[in-house]
Formats: C-alpha cells, structure tokens, sequence
C-alpha cells in the first residue's frame, strides 16, 4: 500500500538559515504531493503543493522540489523567521484514489 | 480555499458519554473526511463521507463507534461514542477544495479529552 516517509522528525536552524525536510514514497501511482503546516492548536494549512508533471514550484520563500523517479520530494524554506516554527506534514495522493497518506511531521524550531 | 469550522472547538468529557462535532463548509463540497490526530502524532484517516451515501470507514474504525451523518453539502458530524481516556485527540474535518479536486482544506479542530 501507500507509505511516505518524512526525515527529520525535529529540525532546530538559526533565525535566517535555510530548512530542509525530505519525504520519500513509495507508490509510483502517487500525483500530487502537498505540504503542510500545523501550528499549536490549529489545524492543518496547506503552504505548497506540486503535481508530477512539474519538478520544482516556488512560492516566496517556499520551494517544493519533485523528484518521481527516486520517489522523493522536498520541502526548501530559506531565510527562516520564528514564526516559521510548526510542525510541517507531507503528503502523497495518487490517482483514482480520495486518500491523502501523511507523513509523521517534522518539528520545525526556528532560533531567534 | 474553502472555509471550514467545527464546533465545539474543544470539550472535557466523561467516559462513557458520547460527543457529536459538527463541520461547516462556507460551499458545496463533494468529499468530506474526518481524521484523528493524538498528541504529536500524525493524521489518521477515520472515514470519507459523501453526501446522500454511508461513510467509507478506515481499517480500525467502526460506524458502531464513530457514527457519521452528511445531511448536505456543506455539513457533516462526527460522533465519539461510548468514549474512553484512548479517544482523547484533535478530531479535524477536512474537505477537498474547488479548484482540482486533490487540494484539501482541513478545518480548526476539536480538541477532545476524555477523563
């Protein structure tokens, strides 16, 4: 069945340092790989997304990067500010299916 | 992006007792999930439900337990049944969005505590 693995679970950076957060899947079918950010008490907000027919996306200073045939996709976040911190969830869904399969989270901390 | 609320946002109750959550949509939508979220964990599919059929339940989860109504298509609930300290999580509602209908919007939660 689906899986997707997220790496790191926790991830600490200096306020305007880069983050990186790596997702790896494993169902070839998958075609959309959202990301996620959840912040204390809320509940998920989708931030990015990207369909596989596209290898990279930006969006200020958020960048998804695809990679289909290593089956791993990543989340870019540069010049990172404290309220950058959250916990951020990736996402697989493949086609002709409804469910969304999550990664575990990575627990962002960004150090002013 | 849709707009989703839940009500209530969060509640202490009783084991045994049984809390219904309520999901509003501000349009009409054709899928509406329900997921658990236990403390620092990730989400886990608890059921699909579309309007005018029964709720597609997940491995692990029963309508006895988690029985599901969608009335319409902007409105759903979720009901904790018989519930004991394990049910104690966030409960999110979430929807697909308009535009392409893999994007999916998650609602506030409610965050449930069973003693």
């Amino acid at each position: 069945g689906e899986n997707v693995e997220q790496h790191p679970s926790t991830l600490s950076v200096q306020e305007g340092d880069s983050a990186v957060i790596k997702c790896t899947y494993s169902d070839s079918a998958s075609n959309y790989f959202p990301w996620y950010k959840q912040e204390l008490g809320k509940g998920p907000q989708l931030i990015i997304d990207i369909r596989s027919n596209v290898g990279e996306k930006k969006d200020q200073r958020i960048a998804v990067t695809l990679n289909k045939t290593a089956k791993h996709f990543s989340l870019h976040i540069t010049e990172t500010q404290p309220e950058d911190s959250a916990v951020y969830f990736c996402a697989i869904r493949g086609t002709g299916g409804f469910k969304t399969i999550f990664g575990a989270g990575t627990r962002l901390f960004v150090k002013a | 992006s849709a707009v989703i609320s839940q009500k209530p946002s969060r509640d202490i109750c009783q084991r045994g007792t049984s809390l219904t959550i309520q999901c509003q949509v501000d349009s009409q939508v054709t899928m509406m999930f329900w997921y658990r979220q236990q403390p620092g964990q990730s989400l886990t599919l608890i059921a699909t439900a579309n309007q005018g059929s029964e709720a597609t339940y997940e491995s692990g989860f029963v309508i006895d337990k988690f029985p599901i109504s969608r009335p319409n298509l902007t409105f759903s609930t979720l009901t904790v049944s018989n519930m004991s300290p394990e049910d104690s999580s966030i409960y999110l509602c979430s929807v697909d969005g308009q535009v392409g209908a893999d994007t999916q919007y998650f609602g506030p939660g409610t965050r449930l505590t069973v003693l």
